[in-house]
């Protein structure tokens, strides 16, 4: 059965603490990895997709790279307005146009 | 304005009634999602479209009933609504090309009492 599982579920950082949020997979064929942002009462936005081993991505204070098994979403000197719900999404090879979602990591960074 | 609206924004509705929410784009993109989010599971697509009258199931559509006449519009019915059904509904929509660069509109909080 494919399987999507974020850890942590919950990370609070200091502003300027740098962590790495995880996303281990497990699917019979991958076609794409996706990280999303979901801040509180709104729609996900989409962050990053990544199709193949060793691919990175970045934006801003964000940088996502996939293995065969897991993505990490690291964030480099956070601030304030970088907490949100980060959700990992991948869509495997026979779920037509299907994604299987996490249940994210919700990331709080203090001042 | 541009981009996707959901409406209503907040519904409140008791078992057994019939519901519709509605989505809105003003892209012209092929694609359109509906998903719900509950807590404890992450986001579970219900129906998705790739075009105007082209529909098909996604991981739960019991008890959703889906159309698509117009490629903006996507419509999402609970024929009979059930306390199971209580969650945020969002709506997504992507181009043909790019389908998992999904753009979300801002969600429906159903209560079924």
């Amino acid at each position: 059965e494919d399987q999507v599982t974020q850890s942590p579920e919950a990370l609070r950082l200091q502003e300027g603490e740098s962590s790495s949020l995880n996303c281990s997979y497990t699917v019979s064929g991958l076609r794409g990895l996706f990280w999303y942002r979901q801040d509180p009462g709104k729609g996900p936005e989409f962050l990053f997709t990544l199709y193949s081993a060793g691919e990175e991505k970045e934006k801003e204070r964000l940088k996502a790279t996939l293995t065969k098994k897991e993505s990490f979403l690291h964030i480099t000197a956070p601030k304030p307005e970088d907490s949100a719900t980060y959700l990992c999404a991948v869509h495997p090879s026979n779920s037509g146009y299907a994604l299987n979602f996490g249940k994210g990591t919700s990331l709080l960074v203090t001042p | 304005d541009a981009g996707i609206t959901q409406s209503p924004r907040y519904k409140i509705t008791e078992t057994g009634r019939q519901v519709t929410l509605m989505c809105h784009q003003t892209w012209s993109h092929s694609y359109m999602f509906w998903y719900r989010q509950d807590l404890g599971h992450g986001l579970r697509l219900i129906y998705y479209s790739a075009a105007a009258d082209i529909t098909d199931k996604g991981e739960v559509p019991d008890g959703y009933v889906v159309s698509r006449s117009k490629t903006e519009n996507f419509p999402l019915t609970l024929e009979s609504a059930t306390r199971s059904q209580t969650s945020v509904y969002f709506c997504a929509s992507s181009e043909r090309e790019n389908y998992n660069e999904q753009f979300f509109g801002p969600g429906t909080r159903l209560t079924v009492l």
